[in-house]
């Protein structure tokens, strides 16, 4: 079944504490994205890669870091989480073939809470 | 820096009612995506458009993206249930602009 897992789905903990959530597809898609949604503010993107070791910030970037060492996997990483960081985060990834236009496809989230 | 403004941000319709989320954008856009989250759930992709003035229907769903390339819209004819969600518009290829998104409710 084609997806994109997240994990940990929810996490606690606390501030500081350096923390990093998986995200995998295995539809063998170039393009992956972090995004996080708080309440009023929609979906702001934090960082995207247009393919291995190609890495780029979004609107939000910061505070976190990525890192894309294989096509399937990119974790998003808080060296040091702050209570501001407390949202919804969700993974995504589209082909970049032309065909598939821009159908993004997205993990299930991760629910972060940073005290 | 490029903005996306999405209204309105909540809509109250009764079922069959139409409903319509509006999406503005302060620059030109190369393409706009739509996407549906239910409550509780993660977006998931409705459509894109890509030229000026297109126009594509999904069944009850009609997108249309303005001549300047700077609007869209989204209108679902006779609401029902199901459609409940925030409908967000999105502008961009690599880095993405989101609208703050529509929820839309349908009372039965």
């Amino acid at each position: 079944e084609a997806q994109v897992t997240q994990n940990p789905r929810y996490l606690i903990t606390v501030t500081g504490k350096k923390l990093t959530v998986t995200c995998s597809q295995n539809m063998n898609h170039e393009y992956m994205s972090w995004y996080r949604q708080d309440p009023g503010l929609g979906l702001r993107q934090i960082y995207y890669s247009m393919n291995v070791e190609v890495t780029d910030k979004g609107d939000v970037p910061e505070g976190y870091k990525v890192s894309r060492k294989e096509k399937r996997n990119f974790p998003l990483i808080l060296e040091s989480p702050s209570p501001n960081q407390t949202s919804l985060y969700f993974c995504a990834s589209r082909s970049r073939l032309m065909t598939s236009a821009y159908e993004q496809y997205f993990g299930p989230g991760t629910r972060l809470t940073v005290t | 820096g490029q903005q996306v403004m999405q209204i309105p941000q909540y809509q109250h319709v009764q079922e069959g009612e139409d409903f319509t989320t509006y999406c503005n954008s302060s620059t030109t856009l190369s393409n706009i995506q739509w996407y549906k989250q239910r409550p509780g759930g993660h977006p998931v992709f409705l459509i894109q458009l890509v030229k000026s003035g297109e126009v594509k229907k999904q069944k009850r769903l009609t997108f249309q993206f303005g001549e300047a390339k700077k609007n869209s819209s989204l209108h679902i004819t006779a609401t029902q249930t199901t459609d409940v969600g925030t409908y967000f518009c999105a502008g961009g290829r690599g880095k993405l602009i989101f609208g703050q998104g529509t929820e839309l409710s349908v009372k039965p």
